[in-house]
């Protein structure tokens, strides 16, 4: 299948510092990668729908200054958390989806990779 | 936007015992539905997905069904091992650009 890879793995900072993680699709365009967040045995909370060329879609309640996307090209996007704070910490985490293919006349949606996630934690 | 509910958020069978989870979705328009298992500490992978044209797939001791008309679809799991244990999450998409996921469920297989 599609490799979607996340960097860094896990990463520590100092509070009130920036943190930037990349999610990269190693062997298909993306025009549109998606970032979740997701806190211990919980579920995949959707923060953001990152769109290649244009601004990200921000989910209701995630503020958009605080956590930058940027999708440059169709195989790399970035989230920045800025001024992390303590609360900040967390597994956050990107996918990616192939392009749409035709098949007998229909267009078929394909899966979602997942990155490999980033445990972010504030001190 | 598409809204998916998903349960139970925990279910503990014993081994040999069959699992089943459901999902629900509120946009008819939704034409793909995966699910994803997520062991501890690793990426979500998929496991089976279900196309709107369809009503059931099985794959060995997987198989999901899904019912358009009460927009509902399942996820059951026989003859369960303890290496099923895991989060499983469903998921719904209508376009390439947007897919929704239930809240998950944790899954426990005794021995």
């Amino acid at each position: 299948g599609a490799v979607v890879s996340q960097h860094p793995s896990w990463v520590i900072c100092k509070s009130g510092t920036s943190v930037k993680i990349e999610c990269r699709s190693l062997d298909f365009q993306a025009t549109t990668m998606f970032w979740y967040r997701q806190f211990p045995k919980q579920s995949l909370m959707l923060m953001a729908t990152s769109n290649e060329g244009s601004k990200a879609t921000y989910e209701q309640g995630v503020e958009k200054d605080k956590f930058l996307i940027n999708h440059a090209s169709l195989t790399l996007s970035t989230l920045t958390v800025t001024s992390a704070h303590p609360e900040d910490s967390s597994f956050y985490i990107c996918s990616a989806r192939p392009p749409p293919v035709a098949t007998g006349g229909r267009i078929m949606n394909t899966e979602a990779f997942f990155g490999q996630g980033t445990r972010l934690t504030v001190v | 936007g598409e809204n998916v509910e998903q349960h139970p958020s925990t279910l503990s069978v014993q081994e040999g015992d069959s699992a089943v989870i459901k999902c629900t979705y509120s946009d008819s328009a939704s034409n793909y539905f995966p699910w994803y298992k997520q062991e501890l500490g690793k990426r979500p992978q998929l496991i089976i997905d279900i196309r709107s044209n369809v009503g059931e797939k099985k794959d060995q001791r997987i198989a999901v069904t899904l019912n358009k008309t009460a927009k509902h679809f399942s996820l059951h799991i026989t003859e369960t091992q303890p290496e099923d244990s895991a989060v499983y999450f469903c998921a719904a998409s209508r376009r390439n650009n947007d897919m929704r996921f239930g809240a998950g469920t944790r899954l426990t297989v005794k021995p």
